[in-house]
């Protein structure tokens, strides 16, 4: 079974620039999750997708963070403008569905630096 | 909300030698607890999860953890360390809060493991 897709596995970009990254999930999950990981911290959810519609993005910061999954399956994570602190490994991730206690799969991440 | 607090940022431990990563958690509703792995410039792989039933729960490579409610605590252990686990490990909760939002995890900052020879 293949497992998250990620791309790319690393972006080096100039401040207030422009970055995208794209995940395609495990064939069949609903649930699809973006992540954010600061160097030596624990990952923090950005945004949850059930299906094509947005389940959480509490957390997002939407005045240069967004993101979507239109027809359910692969999103798109875009950043506009970078800021320094954004350099991280955006981690996508997907589940069966959002219920809780439900293995969710990691991919490899895409490392941005911000410089 | 919900959160996860694992004590001590990094442990060092000889191979062969235990190993004992604390976590403790807060959950104002019954919690879902997992124990991830992450080797350099790799993802999260799942080690184990405890969801409902024995609260002893066996994971990949060797690794077992024991839900304690009453000390709201879920330590992953390893009897005897192997160079191939020095990795980062982190622990993580999820659980129906509020009616939305629920399936996601919470995690905690990290415990770095090295394993010396």
């Amino acid at each position: 079974e293949a497992g998250v897709a990620q791309s790319p596995r690393y972006k080096i970009i100039e401040k207030r620039q422009s970055v995208a990254f794209w995940c395609n999930p495990i064939s069949g999950h609903a649930t699809l999750y973006w992540y954010q990981q600061i160097l030596g911290q624990g990952p923090k959810l950005l945004i949850q997708f059930q299906n094509n519609g947005v389940v959480d993005d509490s957390q997002l910061p939407k005045d240069r963070f967004s993101a979507e999954r239109l027809k359910g399956v692969d999103s798109t994570l875009k950043i506009q403008p970078a800021k320094l602190e954004d350099s991280a490994v955006y981690l996508c991730a997907s589940s069966l569905d959002q219920s809780s206690g439900n293995t969710i799969y990691f991919g490899e991440g895409s490392w941005l630096t911000v410089v | 909300a919900q959160s996860v607090t694992q004590l001590g940022s990094h442990v060092s431990v000889s191979e062969g030698a235990l190993v004992l990563l604390r976590c403790n958690y807060s959950s104002s509703v019954p919690p879902y607890l997992f124990w991830y792995v992450q080797y350099p410039n790799q993802g999260l792989q799942l080690l184990l999860k405890y969801t409902t039933g024995a609260t002893l729960v066996k994971g990949i490579n060797g690794f077992e953890a024991e839900f304690k409610k009453s000390e709201t605590s879920f330590h992953l252990t390893k009897p005897s360390a192997h160079m191939s686990d020095a990795a980062e490990y982190f622990c993580a909760v999820s659980g129906k809060s509020g009616g939305t939002s629920y399936g996601k995890l919470t995690f905690g900052q990290g415990t770095i493991l090295t394993v010396h020879p």
